[in-house]
């Protein structure tokens, strides 16, 4: 199993700022991902983060709105960048699914006004 | 594109009740299957696993089903309890490690 720590649990941010969240997880991992839930929505992935290598983003997320970055193999950080009140989600990240079940962190709720 | 869609979207039992949950998928190209538990502030944990190649998987009251052929799965909660109240979540697993999410079913379970 992995225990994922994810900061901030939330925040309420002004529209035009940026807000990074921390993902630390207790053991050594390969992949890291991370999520987006919006109200009323389901989960959809933004990217995946691999050690050493550039983060690969889905279709309708871009880097300049959420760089990524993944230092070591055990912590990942996601920026959402110049927000928007559209941004307004729970944010989430997961470890590596072979370990083999997926592993979420307590997502982090961020309000933007 | 793989479209997960999970119905109800809400359900309220009484207590005792057994109870099923359902997943469609439209791919059956998946790696595997699995179903999480959403509770407020308290991310997710995963509930069963399923891979491609099995039929279901069981743990406590809880029993997974999986037939790929016709894209669907079933999550049985058995004597549900006002404890298993939460949002449910099937989510189908690709080979590169991503996961699709239907929008969940919110479950109410009444004393």
């Amino acid at each position: 199993s992995a225990v994922i720590s994810q900061k901030p649990s939330r925040d309420i941010c002004q529209r035009g700022t940026s807000l990074t969240i921390q993902c630390q997880v207790d053991s050594q991992v390969t992949m890291m991902f991370w999520y987006r839930q919006q109200p009323g929505q389901s989960l959809t992935l933004i990217a995946t983060a691999n050690q050493g290598s550039e983060a690969t983003y889905e279709s309708g997320f871009v880097i300049d709105k959420f760089p990524i970055s993944r230092p070591n193999l055990t912590f990942s950080t996601l920026t959402v960048s110049n927000m928007s009140p559209e941004d307004s989600s729970i944010y989430l990240c997961s470890v590596d699914p072979t370990l083999p079940r997926a592993f979420f962190g307590q997502g982090t709720r961020l309000t933007v006004v | 594109k793989q479209e997960v869609t999970q119905i109800p979207a809400a359900l309220s039992v009484p207590e005792g009740e057994n109870l099923v949950l359902n997943c469609s998928f439209t791919d059956s190209a998946i790696y595997n299957l699995q179903w999480f538990r959403q509770d407020p502030g308290k991310g997710l944990t995963s509930l069963l696993l399923i891979q491609s190649s099995q039929r279901e998987q069981t743990s406590g009251r809880l029993n997974a089903s999986l037939d790929k052929s016709s894209g669907r799965s079933t999550l049985y909660i058995a004597a549900s309890q006002p404890g298993d109240s939460a949002t449910y979540l099937c989510a189908v697993g690709g080979s590169q490690g991503n996961l699709i999410f239907g929008k969940g079913t919110k479950l109410s379970v009444k004393p």
